[in-house]
């Protein structure tokens, strides 16, 4: 592994219905983050962390929820999908809070 | 409130001069990050500005001044490749990023 991975590409998922969506770094990063991305819209931050152990809620936390059981991974767990979260989301890392940020390739989901 | 203002598109020629402008107001200020993103992947790092002035990395520069909340990305010699959206974002009071809509960046042959 090179940086920051994401699984899966792409999902479509059925309203109602749980998802986890993976994110791994190699990097040693102290901070993770996740974003999601909307047409005409601005990266919005959903949850992020700054050590291992911690976590935080970002601008739009409602629906999701994320836990940073060590220092490499940071899932995002959808636990009942609504439409309104078709979305790609992208997970980030960094050194430090503070630190330039590096983004995964993204996860297209799409809950019909 | 919190607000990054970009343009949403610009049209330049390739091997020409592009400005693109970022005005912003956030709680706090820890530095202007501006990333590139090409259609269908990540954003990627390009710069970083904390104090005023002029960053130049390569073809790349980018400007700050705190006092107006302003800064721009200037990119020169043109290429086809640098098509692409580009995005400012700035780290507020509590070192997170608020990000811009982004600046969808047309490059003609």
């Amino acid at each position: 592994i090179a940086g920051i991975t994401q699984a899966p590409t792409s999902q479509i998922l059925a309203a109602g219905r749980r998802m986890t969506l993976r994110c791994t770094q190699d990097m040693r990063h102290n901070a993770m983050y996740w974003y999601r991305q909307d047409l005409g819209l601005g990266l919005r931050l959903i949850h992020y962390s700054n050590t291992a152990g911690t976590t935080g809620k970002g601008e739009v936390p409602d629906g999701y929820s994320v836990s940073r059981a060590n220092t490499d991974d940071f899932p995002l767990t959808l636990a009942s999908a609504v439409p309104s979260q078709t979305s790609v989301y992208f997970c980030a890392s960094s050194g430090s809070e503070g630190n330039e940020q590096f983004f995964g390739p993204g996860t297209r989901l799409t809950v019909l | 409130g919190q607000n990054i203002d970009q343009p949403t598109e610009m049209t330049a020629t390739e091997g020409a001069i592009v400005q693109i402008n970022c005005t912003y107001q956030t709680s706090g200020f820890n530095g202007l990050f501006w990333y590139q993103q090409h259609a269908g992947e990540a954003p990627t790092f390009l710069s970083y500005n904390v104090l005023d002035g002029l960053e130049e990395k390569g073809r790349f520069s980018s400007f700050l001044s705190r006092s107006k909340g302003y800064s721009y990305l200037l990119l020169k010699e043109l290429q086809m490749k640098d098509s692409a959206s580009y995005l400012c974002a700035v780290m507020d009071s509590n070192y997170q990023l608020i990000w811009g809509a982004g600046t969808k960046l047309i490059i003609k042959p």
